[in-house]
């Protein structure tokens, strides 16, 4: 069965320094979502692509988050500078035509 | 703002009895309502969902009742047993945009 692959699992980090997360969508999945899931809520979209353009960064804050999905395939989320609070789970998912979010393991991110 | 409400936020269980979860929305026009079961560490896994247009949708021992006069969409799982042990989203979406989260339910089935 096809899944979304992530990396890292795990990254624990300093606050100022700079992280990246990497995903691989599942094959021929159009879209992908970056989610952000802090312990004990739902997960909040930071930013979904249709193929290699963004539809929705509303959620992402830009003046440190960034992500690209350059050829439309894989995608990395980066924040720069990392502050305490970015501590969390990073998740990314999929979807073909449908509404189906196929979702992966995930990146859990701390920030000491 | 917080479109989708869920309750309970934890539910204990004895094995073989009913869960129910509850969530209510706002947003009138989302069009699919799944919901998640997530283990620690993992990420979400889509378990069952729905769409308005149906009042009961049936998996297994997963059933999501769904009445949209009330904005209302709640998940029974019969039977339940230890190995449904997990946090359960709720989530709504419209036409395929983000998927809105409930705040989670952690539900522990004892043997």
């Amino acid at each position: 069965e096809a899944e979304v692959a992530q990396s890292p699992r795990y990254k624990i980090t300093e606050k100022s320094q700079a992280v990246a997360f990497w995903c691989d969508p599942i094959s021929g999945h159009a879209t992908l979502y970056w989610y952000r899931q802090i312990l004990g809520q739902g997960p909040e979209l930071l930013v979904q692509f249709q193929d290699e353009s963004v539809v929705d960064d509303s959620q992402l804050p830009k003046d440190r988050f960034s992500a690209e999905r350059l050829k439309g395939v894989d995608s990395t989320l980066k924040i720069q500078p990392a502050e305490l609070g970015d501590s969390a789970m990073y998740l990314c998912a999929s979807s073909s035509l449908g509404d189906t979010q196929y979702f992966g393991p995930g990146t859990r991110l701390t920030v000491l | 703002q917080q479109q989708v409400k869920q309750s309970p936020q934890s539910l204990i269980v004895q094995k073989g009895g009913i869960s129910i979860i509850n969530c209510a929305y706002e947003n009138t026009a989302f069009d699919y309502f799944p919901w998640y079961q997530q283990f620690p560490g993992k990420g979400p896994a889509l378990l069952i969902a729905i769409r308005p247009d149906v009042s009961e949708k049936k998996e297994g021992r997963f059933t999501i009742s769904f009445n949209k006069s009330a904005k209302q969409f709640s998940l029974h799982i019969m039977d339940s047993q230890p190995g449904d042990s997990a946090t359960y989203f709720c989530a709504a979406s419209l036409a395929r945009s983000r998927l809105t989260f409930g705040e989670g339910t952690q539900l522990t089935v004892n043997p």
